[in-house]
């Protein structure tokens, strides 16, 4: 049973446009959520992260929105660039025993249309 | 700048090989990772290390084995390499409360 989930596996978005890329979680002792972004045959680039202390982080052109109590969050990418086609992964971490563990959404395969 | 580096891109392996993948930090992070990426399925842990010698089981650790000897090195061991076994595989790094760094990944083919 996926433990983050991302329904959308793809979006298309003209340039200059407002991409938004969703995530939803179960567990509730998730505190840490995290976007990345990866290109074709690269790792992935860490983008943004977000505390459960907060709702909303931002950083330039990125802004990720949580809410706690619907267990949501989303990436909002303002304005949309034709280099910002990508797979984005959400992530959420939480602690156990061993030390921060981290589980990934299956991703969002963003394309941005010039 | 953080950098994590994976031994090879790309590795081509037969049935029933050995397959050693290796990953080297050089930030002094405790925690070490392997995952494996597929497509519609994201990111699948199979090992992760927390600290020297120390391993714990991730998700999907059936046919793979690990050994972090050094802290900045951890590798990721295919015993005996099945075709369902070709995959992306990603390591990662982190220190505690903090984000993940990855190496490019390793894009194994098992024929």
């Amino acid at each position: 049973d996926q433990q983050v989930k991302q329904n959308s596996p793809s979006l298309s978005v003209q340039e200059g446009r407002i991409s938004i890329l969703n995530c939803d979680y179960t567990n509730s002792m998730f505190d840490y959520f995290l976007w990345y972004k990866k290109y074709p045959a690269e790792g992935p680039t860490f983008l943004i992260s977000i505390s459960s202390i907060k709702d909303k982080n931002e950083d330039g052109r990125f802004t990720v929105f949580l809410n706690k109590s619907a267990k949501h969050l989303s990436l909002h990418i303002v304005p949309s660039l034709p280099g910002d086609s990508a797979v984005y992964f959400c992530a959420a971490s939480a602690w156990d025993n061993y030390g921060q563990n981290f589980v990934f959404g299956p991703g969002t395969r963003l394309s941005v249309l010039p | 700048d953080v950098k994590v580096t994976q031994s090879s891109r790309y590795l081509v392996k037969r049935t029933g090989e050995k397959v050693f993948l290796e990953c080297v930090q050089d930030m002094d992070h405790e925690n070490m990772f392997w995952y494996r990426q597929d497509p519609g399925l994201g990111l699948r842990l199979i090992y992760f290390s927390y600290d020297v010698k120390m391993k714990e089981k991730g998700d999907i650790p059936e046919g793979y084995s690990v050994s972090r000897e050094k802290k900045e090195r951890f590798s990721l061991i295919l015993e005996s390499a099945s075709t369902n076994q070709t995959s992306m595989y990603l390591c990662a790094s982190t220190i505690m409360g903090k984000e993940q760094y990855f190496g490019p990944g390793t894009r194994l083919t098992v024929t």
